[in-house]
């Protein structure tokens, strides 16, 4: 019964390069969010997403970075043109679709992250 | 807009009591989560308030005031691994907001022998 996959767990770009961050989740969940989180500091949200859908991408920044979460396959969160701003940990995380089961409320798992290191 | 509110740090004993408050004022609530989380690791889910009042979990309870946007988060019986950062988020309500969390800036815990 796996939780939310993340790989890689560590990444490292030179700056000008992209980054790609994979996200699996759980069994079950069709619901994918993406957190930054920068040291010392809380998560902040970035996007939320259904199967082949962005729901909302308030949290995104305009330029460089997108996400997708194809019908078949990983949530992608992608960013381009790395800076060195970009360095910090990305979380995501995944919910079950109903929210009238039971239990915690439809609570959100997280997976481990990915370290990014723009150098 | 969504501002959450909790100290930087915290600092207690082993085996007494730590109280962890977190204030908000959100545009939407739809539920509070409290999250547990060690330096380096994954947030993990502690507890959930939706309704006014007190949940009892073990060692862990969380309280709820819809009315004064107020939650806190409160440890008994400290140990030395609950030295951790404590996350509080609002939940955003709205079907386009779907689950969305709104985190605050997280309480760093430290437990002292």
């Amino acid at each position: 019964n796996a939780g939310v996959m993340q790989n890689p767990r560590h990444l490292v770009r030179r700056r000008g390069q992209e980054a790609r961050l994979r996200c699996s989740p759980m069994k079950g969940h069709s619901h994918v969010y993406w957190y930054r989180q920068l040291p010392e500091e809380g998560l902040k949200f970035m996007v939320y997403l259904q199967k082949e859908n962005i729901i909302d991408e308030s949290g995104m920044p305009k330029e460089r970075f997108s996400a997708e979460f194809p019908k078949e396959g990983p949530s992608i969160l992608r960013i381009q043109q790395v800076v060195r701003g970009d360095s910090a940990a990305y979380f995501c995380a995944s919910s079950h679709p109903d929210r009238a089961l039971p239990g915690p409320y439809n609570e959100q798992f997280f997976g481990p992250g990915t370290r990014l290191t723009v150098l | 807009g969504q501002n959450i509110d909790q100290p930087t740090e915290m600092t207690a004993t082993e085996g007494a009591i730590v109280q962890i408050n977190c204030t908000y004022q959100t545009s939407g609530f739809n539920g509070l989560f409290w999250y547990q989380q060690h330096a380096g690791e994954a947030p993990t889910f502690l507890s959930y308030n939706v309704l006014d009042g007190l949940e009892e979990k073990g060692r862990f309870s969380s309280f709820l005031s819809r009315s004064k946007g107020y939650s806190y988060l409160l440890l008994k019986e400290l140990q030395m691994k609950d030295s951790a950062s404590y996350l509080c988020a609002v939940r955003d309500n709205g079907e386009a907001a779907g689950n969305k969390l709104t985190f605050g800036g997280g309480t760093r815990v430290l437990v002292k022998p």
